[in-house]
């Protein structure tokens, strides 16, 4: 099945620092989500984003949904040690099934206190 | 508060045997969705219901079969697990008010012998 690009694929940061990954498509999307995962359990979403430019934040976890509809990136400031996990980027495509959500591979988070 | 709940946290079989996961959501969502996650192969799409009794294909339904008798659960079989099935298995589901905004369960990590 399809897949989003998601970058990087993995990243080690020293507490404290600022973390910024993004997915890109292929093509257009009409949903952006982003999730983080803990170890041994599911995916809690963190954000939605549903209009091209939206910039959406909570707590210090900001996310925005490309102009182009076709991207979405991911900040995270300040990082504490509990930031650790995975996060994945997912979205729908306006094409096709909107029922499914097309997923990123992730970017796996470590944080040195 | 949303809740998607897994009959097993952790489960193992032979191979040969019949398999049942289970999926109960309370939040009256429409659609329920089986994935399985493997290291670096991301969420990967099992099957997926949108109504009682429905059902469709995902991207990696081989090997499986969904029962969807009532609105809040959803049951994932293996009618013959083998070694290639020992995976993270994870439902979720969404409503029509949160279309795309898939909400997960805590997983069941199956080793298959």
């Amino acid at each position: 099945g399809q897949q989003l690009n998601q970058s990087p694929q993995s990243m080690f940061i020293q507490e404290g620092e600022d973390v910024s990954m993004n997915c890109t498509s292929s093509s257009i999307f009409n949903t952006w989500l982003w999730y983080k995962q803990d170890p041994g359990e599911g995916p809690v979403l963190l954000i939605a984003l549903y209009k091209a430019g939206e910039l959406t934040s909570n707590g210090r976890l900001t996310a925005q949904f490309g102009i182009t509809r076709k991207d979405s990136f991911l900040n995270i400031s300040a990082s504490i040690p509990s930031d650790v996990g995975i996060y994945f980027c997912a979205g729908a495509p306006r094409a096709g099934n909107n029922r499914k959500l097309i997923w990123g591979l992730g970017t796996s988070l470590a944080v040195n206190p | 508060d949303v809740k998607v709940t897994q009959s097993s946290r952790y489960l193992v079989k032979r191979t040969g045997e019949k398999v049942f996961l289970e999926c109960v959501q309370d939040m009256d969502h429409e659609n329920m969705f089986w994935y399985r996650q493997d290291p670096g192969l991301g969420l990967r799409l099992i099957y997926f219901s949108y109504d009682v009794k429905m059902k469709e294909k995902g991207d990696i339904p081989e090997g499986y079969s969904v029962s969807r008798e009532k609105k809040e659960r959803f049951s994932l079989i293996l009618e013959s697990a083998s070694t290639n099935q020992t995976s993270m298995y994870l439902c979720a589901s969404t409503g029509v008010s949160s279309y795309n905004e898939q909400f997960f369960g805590p997983g069941t990590r199956l080793t298959v012998l």
